[in-house]
Order: C-alpha cells, then structure tokens, then sequence
C-alpha cells in the first residue's frame, strides 16, 4: 500500500459543481505534486509545493485551483470543469526537490466530468 | 531540453523469461534516471534509481537496470518474469537542464507477461 494517500477513488462531477480532491503524506516530505494522468499516458505535472509554497504552476487553468494547508496536505479545488478534464489525478511527495529524491505516488483519484 | 524515449509500446515475454524493457535519454549534464511501475488503477511505483556509481542499480520485486552512458541507455531487466509483473512502466529523467521540472517521463510501455 502506498504511503501517500488520495481520497476519493473516484469522482463524479457536473461542469457547474465545486469540489476537492485530498492527499495526506506522514513521511515527512517537504516536496509535493499534483499530475493528470490520461489513459495510456504518462503523467503530466500541474502543480509542486515546496515547504508549503507553491513553486511550479505549469499553466494550468485556473478552474484548477492547488492548496497546501500543512505539510502533510494537499488539495486540488475544482470548480467548472470540461468533460476532458476526466482523468485520473496523482498526488506524489518527496523528501525534497533535490534531483535524487524520488517521488511516491497515491493510487489517484478518478474524475469523471459529465 | 531533457527526453526520455521508450522505444516499445508493448513488450510480451513467457513467464520465466527473462525481461527487458528499453529506454534511451538526452540530458545535459549527468542524469539521474528513474524507473516506476503502474498497475491497472494504481498510482505509480518506484522501482529504482540510477544517480552515480555502479552501473547496474538493484530494485524493488527482482528488477534491475543497467546504465550505458555511451549508449545513454538504462534498460529494465529482471531474469525470470512472472505473471503479476504485467503492468505499464515508466522511464523517467531527471538532468540539469530541467529547470524546475520534477521528472521527465518517457511514454510508458505495457509489459505482458504470459503464462
């Protein structure tokens, strides 16, 4: 089992709702992502908080919406999404953002826009 | 810029067969190379690492990869594949020139591996 921990699993959603995915990390990263993984593809990043701050923001529309209230959470706000933002989201932390940290990977959150 | 290009789309092998997934890169500088597995409706997981020294890096479930720096290769092997190996699996890079960029992923390629 993963030591990061995303909730939902899955997630169904109208264009006109609000909601939030969570991640919870206790490995005392201080690195966190957020990607979008379409089916048969590798993951694209959206979002990386370094020690709480966001440091990367790879032009995401802003109906994409990051937060990291702590050091161990994250969030992905979503408000007025497309149908081709269904996708499977992937929250990852590291120990740091050094070049040899490597990243642990949730299970994802399925999102389905309708 | 940085790339990682896995070559093979799918790759089918008989269980117990020994198994070789293939990836090439282009970074500048020396590059810190990455291996993680998926498997159906999972996040990814990290498999191993290259980052200095020896060239062949041991990792998790019996997988191993082999640096070629004149080959700017670091193909995943392991000697005798099993069924539950199935999965998609992802070469990553990371070198420096890639800025902020955590990771650069290759495209995945599916394993199959056949009983």
């Amino acid at each position: 089992d993963t030591e990061v921990t995303q909730t939902p699993k899955h997630l169904v959603m109208g264009m006109t709702n609000k909601k939030s995915l969570k991640c919870e990390q206790h490995m005392g990263h201080r690195a966190m992502y957020w990607y979008k993984q379409k089916a048969k593809k590798p993951p694209e990043l959206m979002f990386v908080y370094s020690y709480e701050k966001l440091s990367i923001n790879e032009s995401v529309p802003s109906r994409f919406s990051p937060e990291c209230p702590n050091s161990s959470l994250l969030n992905l706000h979503l408000h007025a999404l497309q149908p081709e933002d269904s996708a499977l989201y992937l929250c990852a932390s590291s120990q740091d953002r050094g070049r040899n940290s490597p990243l642990h990977f949730g299970n994802g959150t399925r999102l389905t826009v309708t | 810029a940085q790339s990682v290009a896995q070559p093979e789309d799918q790759v089918n092998v008989a269980e117990g067969n020994p198994l070789t997934v293939k990836c090439t890169y282009s970074v500048s500088g020396n590059p810190y190379l990455f291996w993680y597995v998926q498997y159906p409706n999972r996040g990814l997981q990290f498999l191993l690492k290259y980052i200095t020294g020896d060239n062949l890096v041991k990792g998790s479930y019996g997988f191993e990869a082999e640096f070629n720096k004149s080959q700017t290769s670091f193909h995943l092997k392991k000697p005798s594949a099993l069924v539950s190996d199935s999965a998609l699996y992802f070469c990553a890079v990371r070198g420096l020139d890639s800025g902020n960029t955590p990771l650069v992923f290759g495209k995945g390629t599916r394993l199959s591996v056949i009983a």
